[in-house]
């Protein structure tokens, strides 16, 4: 089975830096997802990681330990938009399926 | 835009009612995942559908059925629906075997009253 754990809440001020950590546990692992989901809306995408290491995109980047079943989101430059649900998602190596940890409600203050 | 789109966008039914909902993939993606979303929680995983079957399940009961059809679009059925069943469906679609991520719709809200 899977199991993914991520804090509900938290909160960050307007330009500062906020990490979002995921821990999970997984019988075969084929890589892990981050997606934005703000209320009311569909998830979008993020970022992927498959290998250990950081993956960086503009404001956002992604790590990940394979070793450890540890990953984080790092948001930098945070901005009012940035409030939203964050969605950290892993991939079975044996079926393909994307479980969902519960999100990381994150609320940006000015 | 992701290129998947679900149908109806929004739906109310009564409670002990059927409902369809519909999911067109991405062009060349072949597997399609659905998943419910109560409010303030992560989307739950149903099940999943590759070259038209059945390709695991999550913790819901038979009365949510889905299909899959020859062009990869699917359905969701549910039977018999109950209070709980209200929430946001999404539909994600991916390629099999591709380390790329899974797009999603836009969703389905259902209420059931």
């Amino acid at each position: 089975g899977q199991n993914i754990d991520q804090p509900t809440e938290m909160t960050a001020t307007e330009g500062a830096i906020v990490q979002i950590n995921c821990t999970y546990q997984t019988s075969g692992f084929n890589g892990l997802f981050w997606y934005q989901q703000h209320a009311g809306e569909a998830p979008t995408f993020l970022s992927y990681n498959v290998l250990d290491g950081l993956e960086e995109k503009g404001r956002f980047s992604s790590f990940l330990s394979r070793s450890k079943g540890y990953s984080y989101l790092l948001l930098k430059e945070l901005q009012m938009k940035d409030s939203a649900s964050y969605l950290c998602a892993v991939r079975s190596l044996r079926d393909d399926k994307i479980i969902f940890g519960k999100g990381t409600r994150l609320h940006i203050l000015p | 835009e992701t290129g998947v789109t679900q149908s109806p966008t929004h739906l109310i039914k009564t409670r002990g009612q059927q409902v369809t909902l519909r999911c067109s993939s991405q062009s060349g993606h072949n597997t399609v995942s659905w998943y419910q979303q109560a409010l303030g929680q992560g989307p739950q995983f149903i099940f999943q559908y590759y070259r038209e079957e059945e390709n695991g399940r999550g913790n819901f009961p038979p009365r949510f059925s889905g299909l899959q059809f020859p062009n990869y679009s699917s359905e969701l059925n549910v039977n018999a629906l109950e209070l709980d069943d209200s929430a946001l469906y999404l539909c994600a679609s991916s390629k099999s075997g591709a380390n790329t991520e899974a797009f999603f719709g836009q969703g389905t809200r259902l209420t059931v009253v």
